[in-house]
């Protein structure tokens, strides 16, 4: 298993201003997967974060507009540029685990509420 | 793309009863399926999975799932709620080799004494 620390928890945000979200996991991991919950809807990815290189994005998601680093193998930003009240949501950071590459079974944190005013 | 269903927004249980969650998928080749729960103020966490093999597949806490391939469903049951399994329920779906997965929006579970 992983431990996956997420900061912050959750914060207020103001329309326009860029928020940095922080995921430290507990073991070295080859990928992070960021992901966004939005009010009752389900986990849509917006990311995956692989160190040393450019992270790869969704459909619909750009980095402009959530631009994220991979420094090692333990630590990962989301950041949230120019935040409308759109971007209030849940970001949750997942990784897989040890032996369990490349079979979709994920951790994750325990996510950062956003809400933006 | 794939999508997945899940039909039951909201269920309200009462402790003893029998559970059964819907999620349908859309997608023609093999995939990799999972429930995930999130316990009310914890994270996410995997309930259970099928990858392969018996389409009956057992996870913790008495919960198991069958795949019906010819129904593309992946429905998860529990002969007996308790309490404790007051939760939101996540079936998730895995495609390909990429180890990305497309959820369904959730079910809420709430059991009551």
């Amino acid at each position: 298993s992983a431990v996956i620390s997420q900061k912050p928890s959750r914060d207020i945000c103001q329309r326009g201003t860029s928020l940095t979200i922080q995921c430290q996991v507990d073991s070295q991991v080859t990928m992070m997967f960021w992901y966004r919950q939005q009010p009752g809807q389900s986990l849509t990815l917006i990311a995956t974060a692989n160190q040393g290189s450019e992270a790869t994005y969704e459909s619909g998601f750009v980095i402009d507009k959530f631009p994220i680093s991979r420094p090692n193998l333990t630590f990962s930003t989301l950041t949230v540029s120019n935040m409308s009240p759109e971007d209030s949501s849940i970001y949750l950071c997942s990784v897989e685990s040890g032996q369990l590459i490349n079979t979709g079974e994920l951790f994750f944190g325990e996510g950062s509420r956003l809400t933006v005013l | 793309a794939q999508s997945v269903s899940q039909h039951n927004h909201h269920v309200i249980l009462s402790e003893a009863a029998s559970l059964e969650l819907g999620c349908n998928y859309s997608y023609g080749g093999t995939v990799n399926l999972f429930w995930y729960v999130q316990y009310p103020g914890q994270h996410l966490q995997l309930l259970l999975k099928y990858f392969s093999g018996d389409p009956l597949v057992k996870g913790i806490k008495g919960f198991e799932a069958e795949f019906i391939k010819s129904k593309f469903s992946f429905n998860l049951r529990k002969p007996s709620v308790q309490w404790s399994d007051t939760a939101e329920y996540f079936c998730a779906v895995r495609t390909g080799t990429a180890s990305k997965l497309t959820f369904g929006t959730g079910t809420r579970l709430q059991v009551t004494l």
